[in-house]
């Protein structure tokens, strides 16, 4: 059972641009939807999170809007540096420990 | 800046052997988490420890896997008897409390069963 569906599998944008990721679930009783980022080699690290009681939430460039109606969230990252090039996992949970996770963003900016 | 360490990198082993996967979490973290990310898959949570004892586990954490807080520092990971489908990448999480709260994870460890 897929819990958590993420896409895009890759993208690929140019400096500058934004960046959307995209995550739609199904379990209504999810409460915690947090954003983990991975570089090559290293863990996930955890970039931002957000609960239903907000539809949006920013941290510098980087957004979180959520539509709990459609049970969807996204990420978008503004003015995407080459730096951001990493892949990026949503991830939900119903008790704040177990993550179910999406499938992972590729996402390659381009100088 | 205080990170969770795991060893080793990369281990390799033979299906049916045992294997233990280790990790050091953030010194004053009490929660601990294992999860593995099979080859070009999702990360998938394996259980959560906390107070030593296991707090939550996925279907995927059967009796063939055991997790152990043997000292102050180290958590760790054992598959007693390893089959080809184990082969994955284990990350180890710490956090300093439950409940939504950010959990650090280590860099993983890379098991390959063959």
């Amino acid at each position: 059972q897929q819990q958590v569906k993420q896409s895009p599998q890759s993208l690929i944008v140019q400096k500058g641009g934004i960046s959307i990721i995209n995550c739609a679930y199904e379990n209504t009783a999810f409460d915690y939807f947090p954003w983990y980022q991975q570089f090559p080699g290293k863990g996930p690290a955890l970039l931002i999170a957000i609960r239903p009681d907000v539809s949006e939430k920013k941290e510098g460039r980087f957004t979180i809007s959520f539509n709990k109606s459609a049970k969807q969230f996204s990420l978008h990252i503004m003015d995407s540096q080459p730096g951001d090039s990493a892949t990026y996992f949503c991830a939900a949970s119903d008790t704040g420990n177990q993550f179910y996770f999406g499938t992972g963003t590729s996402l390659t900016v381009i100088p | 800046e205080p990170e969770v360490t795991q060893t080793p990198s990369h281990q390799v082993t033979q299906m049916g052997q045992e294997v233990i996967l280790r990790c050091v979490p953030i010194s004053n973290h009490l929660y601990f988490y294992w999860y593995r990310q099979i080859l070009g898959q999702k990360v998938e949570f394996l259980v959560s420890f906390y107070n030593n004892e296991i707090s939550e586990k996925s279907e995927i954490f059967d009796d063939q896997f055991s997790v152990e807080r043997p000292d102050g520092s180290n958590f760790t990971l054992k598959i007693r008897s390893t089959k080809l489908e184990d082969s994955a990448m284990y990350f180890c999480a710490s956090s300093i409390a439950a409940s939504y709260n950010e959990q650090f994870f280590g860099p993983g460890t890379r098991l390959t069963v063959l």
